[in-house]
C-alpha cells in the first residue's frame, strides 16, 4: 500500500537544465496536484489535473510544464531550471475537488537545489 | 495583502500548555477551514477541517472559525512532544469545489 510516491526525493541540478519530478498514486484518484514550498510562502499550488489529459494552472505556473497521460502519474517538468525554482516540491492527489468530503493526501516532497 | 495570513512562529511551549493557532483571511467567499500538520521533512497531513463559523472538537483539538472577524483557530490542549510541527491553515471558496489557498505555516515546538 505505497499511497503516493515522488521521485527522485532530492536532486542537485544547474540553471538552464531541464528536470522533471515524478509523481505516483495507487488509490486511482482523480485529481493530483503540485505545489511548492518555500520559506515566507508557504505552500503554492503551480498545476492540478482533474483527470488524465485534463491539467490546469494554479497560482505560479510559469517555468513549469505538466502532463498526464495515466491517472495514477503526474509528472511535473522544469524546462529550463532557474534559481527562483530551489524549492520543496510536494504532489498531492484527491477523489475529488470537494475539500469537504475528500482530503488532498500529500507525497512526501522532492527537495531539488538550482546552482 | 496575501489572502491568507499566519504568524510563522516558531511557538516554543512546555508539555501540557494550552496552545492556540491563527490565521486570518481576506476574502469573504471562503467557506471550507482546514488545518493540515506537517512533520519536519515530511508531507502535510489533514488534521481537522470546519465548514462556516462555529467550533468542532476532535481529541486534544479544536476548531474555530470566525467569519465575522475573518479569523480561525486551532487550540491544542494538553500539548505533547509529538505536536511538535509546522500548522498549516488552508481554505477554500464556497462552493467547496475549488483548489486550497494555505497560509505559510505556524512551527511549533513544545519542550518535555
Amino acid at each position: 500500500d505505497a499511497g503516493i510516491t515522488q521521485s527522485p526525493r532530492y536532486k542537485i541540478t544547474e540553471t538552464g537544465r531541464q528536470v522533471t519530478l515524478m509523481c505516483h498514486q495507487t488509490w486511482s484518484h482523480s485529481y493530483m496536484f503540485w505545489y511548492r514550498q518555500d520559506l515566507g510562502h508557504g505552500l503554492r499550488l503551480i498545476y492540478y489535473s482533474a483527470a488524465a489529459d485534463i491539467t490546469d494552472k494554479g497560482e505560479v505556473p510559469d517555468g513549469y510544464v505538466v502532463s498526464r497521460s495515466k491517472t495514477e502519474n503526474f509528472p511535473l517538468t522544469l524546462e529550463s531550471a532557474t534559481r527562483s525554482q530551489t524549492s520543496v516540491y510536494f504532489c498531492a492527489s484527491s477523489e475529488s475537488l470537494d475539500s469537504v468530503t475528500d482530503t488532498q493526501y500529500f507525497g512526501p516532497g522532492t527537495r531539488l537545489t538550482v546552482l | 495583502q496575501k489572502e491568507v495570513e499566519q504568524d510563522p512562529g516558531p511557538l516554543s511551549v512546555p508539555e501540557g500548555a494550552i496552545v492556540s493557532l491563527n490565521c486570518t483571511y481576506s476574502n469573504s467567499a471562503f467557506q471550507y477551514f482546514m488545518w493540515y500538520r506537517q512533520y519536519s521533512r515530511k508531507g502535510p497531513e489533514l488534521l481537522m477541517y470546519t465548514y462556516s463559523s462555529g467550533n468542532k472538537e476532535d481529541g486534544r483539538f479544536t476548531a474555530q472559525v470566525d467569519k465575522s472577524s475573518k479569523y480561525i483557530s486551532l487550540f491544542i490542549r494538553d500539548s505533547q512532544p509529538s505536536d511538535s510541527a509546522t500548522y498549516l491553515c488552508a481554505m477554500s471558496l464556497n462552493s467547496g469545489y475549488s483548489t486550497l489557498t494555505f497560509g505559510k505555516g505556524t512551527m511549533l515546538l513544545v519542550s518535555p
